[in-house]
């Protein structure tokens, strides 16, 4: 396993189109996040997935973010009419559910929107 | 909600030892973790503190008091490639990880 995997790796899109990026999380790692990070600021929360539930999901994913994990393994976060303000680094990680406190994290989506 | 506070910058020079504060505040905490991030880089582990006391891994080393809400990341025989930023992130019982603004060190020949 080469740990967790992102893609794409970047990402430029107009204003106003749907984006969506996609993460393959570590094997039987059934913890998986997905956090937006800008520069010279801490990684912040976006959802959290164990298995195929979302348990929980920040306020900005209550109206155009959505993710879904289908089946428990990838995941997929969707962002739709996106903004300017939606330019920034998507990190996905993930974390076994038992005795595991280290998150691992994937090289991220850079997302540019113009 | 949660809510972490960390220096923004800390400077220091190769070979001396640098301290990096975070004091938290945060409903279900279940441990404090804290992880490097290069530039251009994804956030690395590199210690985890469930119970107070210090954990102590290679040159780096981690402090948490629960009773003050406050740890801290020391990192000793600085070398030129620990220039990185650092983020402190509580996990709470409910399973996520909320993150600090991050710690920028900068090492100095």
């Amino acid at each position: 396993d080469t740990g967790v995997s992102q893609n794409p790796r970047h990402k430029i899109t107009k204003r106003g189109q749907n984006v969506t990026f996609r993460c393959d999380p570590i094997s039987e790692h059934n913890r998986l996040y997905w956090y937006r990070q800008t520069l010279g600021q801490g990684p912040e929360f976006l959802t959290y997935f164990q298995n195929e539930a979302q348990l929980e999901k920040s306020r900005l994913l209550s109206d155009r973010f959505s993710a879904e994990r289908p089946k428990g393994s990838f995941s997929t976060l969707e962002i739709q009419r996106t903004e300017q303000g939606d330019s920034a680094m998507y990190l996905c990680a993930s974390r076994p559910n038992h005795g595991g406190e280290e998150a691992f994290f994937g090289q991220g989506t850079r997302l540019t929107v113009v | 909600g949660q809510s972490l506070e960390q220096p923004s910058e800390v400077t220091a020079v190769e070979g001396a030892i640098v301290q990096i504060n975070c004091t938290y505040q945060t409903s279900g905490f279940y441990g404090l973790s804290w992880y490097q991030q290069h530039d251009g880089g994804a956030p690395t582990f590199l210690s985890y503190n469930a119970l107070d006391g210090l954990e102590e891994t290679g040159r780096f080393s981690s402090f948490l008091s629960r009773s003050d809400s406050y740890g801290y990341l020391l990192l000793q025989e600085l070398q030129m490639k620990d220039s990185a930023s650092y983020f402190c992130a509580v996990n709470t019982n409910a399973g996520k990880s909320t993150f600090g603004d991050g710690t920028t060190l900068t090492v100095k020949p």
